[in-house]
């Protein structure tokens, strides 16, 4: 019954390699996020799920970016082309509803270096 | 577009001191609030929010938060610091957003130091 999950919790890449980051949120909630925090600073919106559905991509730093939750529950944050500047944390989120009030629970994040 | 400034990267306070950590906002409508911790190696987790009801808000571990339009705040306030409190203090605003669902802007974060 736990929290959101992140794996892997660490990822090495070289630059210019494909890594895929896997998420799963809590049972039954509509929306999820993902986010970017580099080292120092607070998350950073990349996109938001509702269901199944991507409605705001608008946070994706590039079209080397690119996330997906096919059947409204899991979903994959997919980095193309790894660059140095991709190093830093990234946290998912769900929250039950789609609401602004509703509280987001966050995972435990996944730290991406890019060598 | 919405905004969060948290006034000071890092606070230091004595245990038993008072805690106050500066959080203001821009927003065009009115605003969801909220105050999210992060110990390390965790994920942030909820302390307060602000949803429009009473503007004095309760959270979790003694810290509350008092939203006040007028000067756009919503600053952290904890009456005695206890060293468990270490930690991230993120201050956050969402909004609705007209294609559905909502986003949500995080400062970038407050460390919080508490002395023996």
């Amino acid at each position: 019954g736990a929290g959101v999950s992140q794996s892997p919790r660490y990822k090495v890449a070289k630059r210019g390699q494909d890594v895929a980051l896997r998420c799963d949120p809590i049972s039954g909630h509509v929306s999820l996020f993902w986010y970017q925090q580099a080292l120092g600073q607070g998350p950073e919106f990349l996109t938001y799920f509702q269901n199944e559905a991507q409605l705001d991509k608008s946070g994706l730093p590039s079209d080397r970016f690119f996330a997906e939750r096919p059947e409204g529950s899991v979903s994959t944050l997919k980095i193309q082309r790894t660059q140095q500047e991709d190093s830093a944390v990234y946290l998912c989120a769900s929250s039950f509803l789609v609401q602004g009030t509703d509280t987001q629970y966050f995972g435990p994040g996944t730290r991406l270096t890019v060598l | 577009a919405q905004s969060v400034t948290q006034l000071g990267s890092h606070v230091s306070v004595s245990e038993g001191a008072l805690v106050l950590l500066r959080c203001n906002y821009s927003s065009s409508v009115p605003p969801y609030l909220f105050w999210y911790v992060q110990y390390p190696n965790q994920g942030l987790q909820l302390l307060l929010k602000y949803t429009s009801a009473a503007t004095l808000v309760k959270g979790i571990n003694g810290f509350e938060a008092e939203f006040k339009k007028s000067e756009t705040s919503f600053h952290l306030t904890k009456p005695s610091a206890h060293m468990s409190d270490a930690a991230e203090y993120f201050c956050a605003v969402s909004d609705q957003r007209n294609t559905g669902g909502f986003k949500t802007i995080f400062g970038a974060g407050t460390r919080l130091f508490v002395k023996a």
